[in-house]
């Protein structure tokens, strides 16, 4: 399966702090995207990475993809209160329908 | 304006009912998706059309029953409910039909099957 796999499944962070999530995938793909998903909200897009992208940034968030080890990680910096959330990675194909994981649950603690 | 809008955002019925769930967008955008979260957050792809037209169609029940009346809208309707269907079911758009585009949802609805 294209799956994504995210990890971990939760992380609680103090406020101020980084937080990092991982995302394995397991075939080849053509882009990876994260999302954020707030508590009874819907996805929000963050960023996408293409298969040629190695590092993206966006504010606060670099995303980095590693297509020879099939995974790619997330990184929040100065993490906020706001920032809790669910985060999903989701990979796709030129064929395929995009594919998510079941997401890290992110806590920020003030 | 809220670029995707599902309507309702709780639905709570009996087994065996009929149900319909509305998504409507704003941004003009062509692909419109329906998706269901389970209980663990898992986001499983379940129909996808473009221009009114079906393109994809994972593997549903016949009961859920899409329909795309003009290109701003897709519905949901799912007939005979039963408790496995409680969850909650995101529309989503993109723009174009390429699969390096961001989509766009709406908030969810939950649906409880009592």
């Amino acid at each position: 399966s294209q799956q994504g796999e995210e990890d971990p499944q939760a992380l609680s962070i103090q406020e101020g702090e980084n937080a990092t999530m991982n995302c394995s995938y397991k075939t080849s793909i053509n882009n990876l995207q994260w999302y954020r998903q707030n508590s009874g909200r819907g996805l929000v897009h963050l960023i996408l990475i293409r298969s040629n992208e190695r590092e993206k940034h966006s504010g606060r968030l670099r995303v980095t993809l590693d297509t020879s080890k099939k995974s790619s990680s997330l990184l929040i910096t100065a993490s906020r209160a706001a920032d809790t959330a669910s985060y999903f990675c989701a990979t796709g194909t030129t064929n395929t329908p995009l594919v998510f994981g079941k997401g890290t649950r992110l806590s920020v603690i003030a | 304006d809220t670029a995707v809008s599902q309507t309702p955002k709780y639905l709570v019925t009996q087994m065996g009912n009929d149900k319909s769930i509305k998504c409507e967008q704003n941004l003009g955008h062509d692909t419109m998706y329906w998706y269901k979260q389970d209980s663990k957050k898992f986001l499983k792809i379940m129909f996808s059309y473009n221009n009114k037209e079906l393109i994809i169609n994972e593997t549903v029940p016949n009961r859920f029953s899409p329909k795309s009346p003009d290109k701003a809208h897709l519905n949901l309707h799912i007939n005979s409910l039963e408790l496995g269907d409680s969850a909650v079911y995101f529309c989503a758009t993109q723009a174009g039909t390429g699969r390096d585009q961001p989509q766009h949802f709406g908030d969810g609805t939950r649906l409880s099957i009592l």
